[in-house]
């Protein structure tokens, strides 16, 4: 079975400054994707960011980019330039590309304040 | 803009009432799961569907809920007798798959279940 840790509760950063959210994970999968979602107060889940665990090169998206160390089973997530529209709970989670495990396991989230 | 869309928004209800929750998938998914968040234990899985037919529904109480996909474009959830336990937001999510190779999801907006 797979698990998702994300042992920050809750961070807090200033507007404009950079944050680094952390996430660790549990598999025998070879071939997965990970995740980042955002949910704001309006409880939508929003996909920010997507890993492929084949390959080496972290993915980014805008303000956001990943560090994916696959030997650590590490994945955290980098938000630079913090707006306040980022303020949100944010979940990592784990997909098996095949198989029995193809279902998302998250985390249990962190909740980032960004302060004006 | 194709996105997974849920009914209600919002339901309030009294123990031992039935409730039905309704989601449609995006169009040409095949693939629709049911999450539930509670505070308590994050987002769990409750049941999933490929091409109509239930994969599973391990996470899913069967002696209150149960989970069907009547057509391609609706699934729903039912609990019946609901409980003050089953208070939470209920997500539906959609995506692809086929054999045993699976692609990203794409949640709903969620239905916030309050039971008194």
């Amino acid at each position: 079975a797979q698990t998702v840790t994300q042992s920050q509760p809750e961070m807090s950063v200033q507007e404009a400054e950079t944050v680094t959210l952390s996430c660790t994970y549990d598999t025998s999968e070879n071939n997965y994707y990970l995740f980042w979602y955002k949910q704001p107060p309006s409880r939508q889940m929003i996909l920010v960011i997507r890993q492929e665990a084949y390959k080496q090169q972290n993915a980014t998206e805008n303000r956001f980019s990943v560090n994916f160390q696959k030997a650590a089973k590490s994945f955290s997530l980098k938000i630079s330039d913090s707006q306040l529209g980022d303020t949100a709970m944010y979940f990592c989670a784990f997909m098996a590309l095949t198989g029995a495990n193809s279902k998302l396991t998250f985390g249990k989230g962190i909740t980032l304040s960004v302060r004006p | 803009d194709a996105r997974v869309t849920q009914t209600p928004r919002d339901k309030v209800t009294e123990m031992g009432q039935e409730v039905t929750m309704r989601c449609q998938p995006i169009l040409g998914h095949n693939t629709v799961f049911w999450y539930r968040q509670t505070m308590m234990q994050g987002l769990e899985l409750l049941a999933y569907f490929r091409n109509r037919a239930p994969l599973d529904d391990s996470g899913m109480p069967k002696d209150r809920f149960s989970a069907e996909m009547p057509d391609a474009t609706l699934a729903t959830l039912k609990i019946q007798p609901s409980e003050p336990r089953d208070s939470a937001v209920y997500f539906c999510a959609s995506g692809w798959s086929s054999g045993r190779f699976y692609n990203e999801q794409f949640f709903g907006p969620g239905t916030r279940l309050t039971v008194l």
